[in-house]
Parts: structure tokens; sequence; C-alpha cells
């Protein structure tokens, strides 16, 4: 069964600081991985995905995350983080369509605060 | 990009009643939609998976009696709690994908969710 799991519950960093969220999934096959955020009261939005090619991804706002398939991991990074990266952070995978997959597996979340 | 949303973003019912929560895509046609729940400071759980025109798929554990879907246009997706209890507390997310991106790679969109809160 798919899973995907975040490592750290709550991260507490001071602005400037490097940031690094861990993500290990479990599905062995091809998957497309994501990393959503959540700022508070809003909705869900995509920082970025990774679907095939380059496991280096760029995202939005200055994220990124790298795919390492032999560690079944996404990991989300960002050199810097502002007080306006304090969220919600969600990896979340998906099996291909084509396998009649298509649903959207989240991890349990980080929070993230960001000390001005 | 694509926008979902929801109506109402928050309610407030009493026990033994009955409320149903609208998912809208607004500037796209989605032939799938999923509906989540997501309790505090934990993540979102997928509830089912509604496809327009035919019935929804349930995850495991979700009971298909008490959360009524109906996906009847191609832009619209409703969630129905009856018989609400205090314990369905909690915030619905719905989700649209667009069509638009073929194959794999297709876009899935989040509207801002619903509280419910059952007294």
């Amino acid at each position: 069964a798919q899973s995907v799991s975040q490592h750290n519950h709550h991260v507490i960093l001071s602005e400037a600081a490097s940031l690094e969220l861990g993500c290990n999934y479990s599905y062995g096959g091809t998957v497309n991985l994501f990393w959503y955020v959540q700022y508070p009261g809003q909705h869900l939005q995509l920082l970025l995905k990774y679907f095939s090619g380059d496991p280096l991804v760029k995202g939005i706002k200055g994220f990124e995350a790298e795919f390492i398939k032999s560690k079944f991991s996404f990991n989300l990074r960002k050199p810097s983080v502002q007080w306006s990266d304090t969220a919600e952070y969600f990896c979340a995978t998906r099996r291909p369509l084509r396998w009649r997959g298509g649903k959207l597996i989240f991890g349990q979340g980080t929070e993230l605060s960001v000390k001005p | 990009g694509a926008v979902v949303s929801q109506h109402p973003s928050w309610v407030i019912c009493k026990s033994g009643t009955s409320v149903k929560i609208e998912c809208r895509s607004l500037d796209f046609q989605a032939t799938t939609m999923f509906w989540y729940r997501q309790f505090p400071k934990q993540s979102l759980m997928l509830m089912a998976t509604s496809n327009e025109g035919s019935k929804a798929t349930y995850e495991q554990g979700v009971e298909k009696d008490k959360f009524l879907i109906n996906h009847a246009s191609l832009t619209l997706s409703t969630l129905t709690v009856t018989s609400a209890h205090p314990e369905d507390s909690s915030f619905y997310i719905c989700s649209a994908r667009n069509p638009g991106t073929s194959g794999m790679s297709y876009e899935q969109y989040f509207g801002p969710g619903t509280r419910l809160t059952v007294t």
C-alpha cells in the first residue's frame, strides 16, 4: 500500500536559516511526488511536483526538492527561509493514473515556524 | 491557475441534522473530484473519489451512507453529512482534477475547505 512519512512534526527556525524537510514514501513502483503548503487560514497550494526526468525539482518561492529513488525520499529544501514561510507543509504521493491509481496520499504534515 | 471553491466556508449544525457542502470548479470542468477530511494539526485523509455521472468510490472505513457524495455535473460535487454527530466535526476539503493535462501528469486543485462543527 501507498504511504508517506514526514519525519518532522514541528520545525522552528530563525529567518535566513536553511530548511530541509524529510519525506519518505513506501510504494515501490512509479509514483508522482508533490509538496504542498498550507498557510494559516488558507487552502493547500502546490509548491512543486516530480513526475519524471531531472530528480532535482525547483518550485515556487525558492523551494526545491530532490527525488532519490534508492532512498524512497523526496526532501524539501530552501536555502534561506523567511518569516512568511511559516506554514504547514505536506508531502504527497500519487500512483500514475494509468495504473488506476490517481489517489493523492498525504504525509502527516510538518509545521514550520520561522522566527523573525 | 484553476480555481476550486467550496460553500459554505463554515457551518454549525445540531446533532442529528444533515449538512450539505458544495465543491465547484470555477474555470474548468472536473470529471473527478476528491473529498478529504482534515483534523486539527493532522494530515488530509482521503474520504472518497467522485466521478461525474457515476457512484463515488469510498476509502476503507468511510461510511458511504453517512457521507453522501453526488457529482451531478462537471463543475459541481456535493458532500452531505447525514445525521451529523459531534465526532463528524472536522475540516472538509475538496479537490478537483483538471482534465486538461493528459496521462500521468494531471493537476489537482484544492478548495479552501469547510469547517463543520456539530453541537
